[in-house]
């Protein structure tokens, strides 16, 4: 059966320290890969997807980058960390662009401080 | 920009009475999905209707869709403690070009 592992569950980090969130993919192969960030009581906000190794593209401009060195590994990184980075971010998987469900990791609060 | 909306954004009920949360997108879809959330977690699949279905029953979740007034329904019945949650709806846009877009939420509590 398909999991996937997302970790830290929580991370607090300072102003201008860098960040890597890891995802993990098992069970599946070229899964397209999602990286979102969810605001309190909002919904979620794409950020990065991919649909195979070194497929990036990215939503919205910010502060941060994905990665996607291996075929089921998805990372979400930052040189340099601000204020409002702070968030839920979630990592998602699904077997082809949207006609099928996505499956979620159990997220990472990321707190700036 | 958000797709979809869901309505209420907060629903308190007791347990054993039905819930029923409203979604409404704007452009043509080719699916619509329900997803649950539990406080700080990630989100788990329920149901997904496609364009062309008009109800859909799994256990006691019935979700319809009007693609005429671009709007589902999601219905809980026989509600328990376990079913607070948030609820989102997401639908994959005609042309999204790989993306799921999310509403802001039904916050459901179920008071026992």
């Amino acid at each position: 059966s398909q999991t996937i592992h997302q970790w830290p569950a929580t991370l607090v980090q300072p102003v201008g320290s860098p960040l890597s969130l890891e995802c993990t993919v098992e069970g599946t192969s070229n899964p397209n890969l999602y990286w979102y960030r969810q605001a309190a009581g909002r919904g979620l906000q794409l950020l990065f997807y991919s649909v195979g190794i070194g497929q990036i593209s990215s939503e919205v401009p910010q502060n941060l980058s994905a990665s996607r060195p291996q075929d089921r590994q998805f990372i979400l990184s930052s040189k340099k960390l601000l204020l409002s980075d702070s968030g839920f971010y979630l990592c998602a998987w699904s077997v082809a662009a949207g006609n099928t469900e996505a499956f979620f990791g159990q997220g990472t609060r990321l707190t700036v401080v | 920009s958000q797709q979809g909306e869901e309505d209420p954004q907060a629903l308190s009920i007791q347990e054993g009475e039905n819930a029923t949360m409203n979604c409404s997108y704007k452009t043509s879809i080719n699916n619509l999905q329900w997803y649950r959330q539990n406080s700080g977690r990630g989100l788990v699949h329920l149901i997904l209707i496609r364009s062309n279905e008009r109800e859909k029953h799994s256990g006691r979740l019935r979700v319809t869709l009007d693609t005429s007034k671009k709007s589902s329904s999601l219905l809980i019945t026989a509600s328990r403690a376990a079913d607070t949650a948030s609820y989102f709806c997401a639908t994959d846009a005609a042309g999204s070009n790989y993306q799921l877009i999310w509403g802001a939420g039904t916050k459901l509590i179920i008071k026992p």
